[in-house]
């Protein structure tokens, strides 16, 4: 079953700017995780934060993350052409061993 | 990181054959893998858990007669599209958890396997 939904479902942005794209879901979670797929091939985790963080950083990504509103967000700054991409956020359920849910994903186009 | 490994990276078969898609752990032993199913422009739909030396756990609306999936050792599973027919052409991709690493909760995902029934 579907757990997130990215909006927006498409982002075409020049190489200096920065990406924002949200998750919602549905249900508690354990963890969000936000993956990134290259056209085709398979998916590359990015980042991780837990139901009790609120901010996390690593490199140019920051996630954000609002239990309350069951929302999360992905900020790519000083966006490249190489982060032309799709990417996913996936929720981790309060279940030891359970597979990731995955959202629909935004398509990111990172025009030079 | 962890590396899972799936081969075939594309397979094109005639409608009514059989198709078997394999999923490597190369460093790392997997008790549990877990099988995607990806249509063109959508998102990831889980099909089901592969366990090691036990029954596949599928998705509600997976034929469990269409997707075999079989986890033999702990370093292999592998799904088995049946009788293919067009519809079941997709984008099948395999991942699993690095059990050296339980806390990252993160999951490593083979290149997938595309699949075209004629």
């Amino acid at each position: 079953s579907q757990q997130g939904e990215e909006d927006p479902q498409a982002l075409s942005i020049q190489e200096g700017e920065n990406a924002t794209m949200n998750c919602s879901y549905k249900t508690s979670i354990n963890n969000l995780q936000w993956y990134r797929q290259n056209s085709g091939r398979g998916l590359v985790h990015l980042i991780l934060i837990r139901s009790n963080e609120r901010e996390k950083h690593s490199g140019r990504l920051r996630v954000t993350l609002d239990t309350s509103k069951k929302s999360s967000s992905l900020l790519i700054t000083a966006s490249r052409a190489a982060d032309t991409a799709s990417y996913f956020c996936a929720t981790d359920l309060n279940q030891a061993g359970t597979a990731l849910i995955f959202g629909k994903g935004t398509t990111l186009s990172v025009s030079s | 990181g962890a590396v899972v490994s799936q081969h075939p990276s594309r397979v094109i078969c005639k409608s009514g054959t059989s198709v078997k898609i394999e999923c490597r752990s190369l460093d790392f032993q997997a008790t549990t893998m877990f099988w995607y199913r990806q249509f063109p422009k959508k998102s990831l739909m889980l099909m089901a858990t592969s366990n090691e030396g036990s029954k596949a756990t599928y998705e509600q609306g997976v034929e469990k007669d269409k997707f075999l999936i079989n986890h033999a050792s702990l370093t292999l599973s592998t799904l088995t599209v049946t009788s293919a027919h067009p519809e079941d052409s997709s984008f099948y991709i395999c991942s699993a958890r690095d059990p050296r690493q339980p806390q990252t909760g993160e999951l490593f995902f083979g290149e997938g396997s595309r699949l075209t029934v004629l």
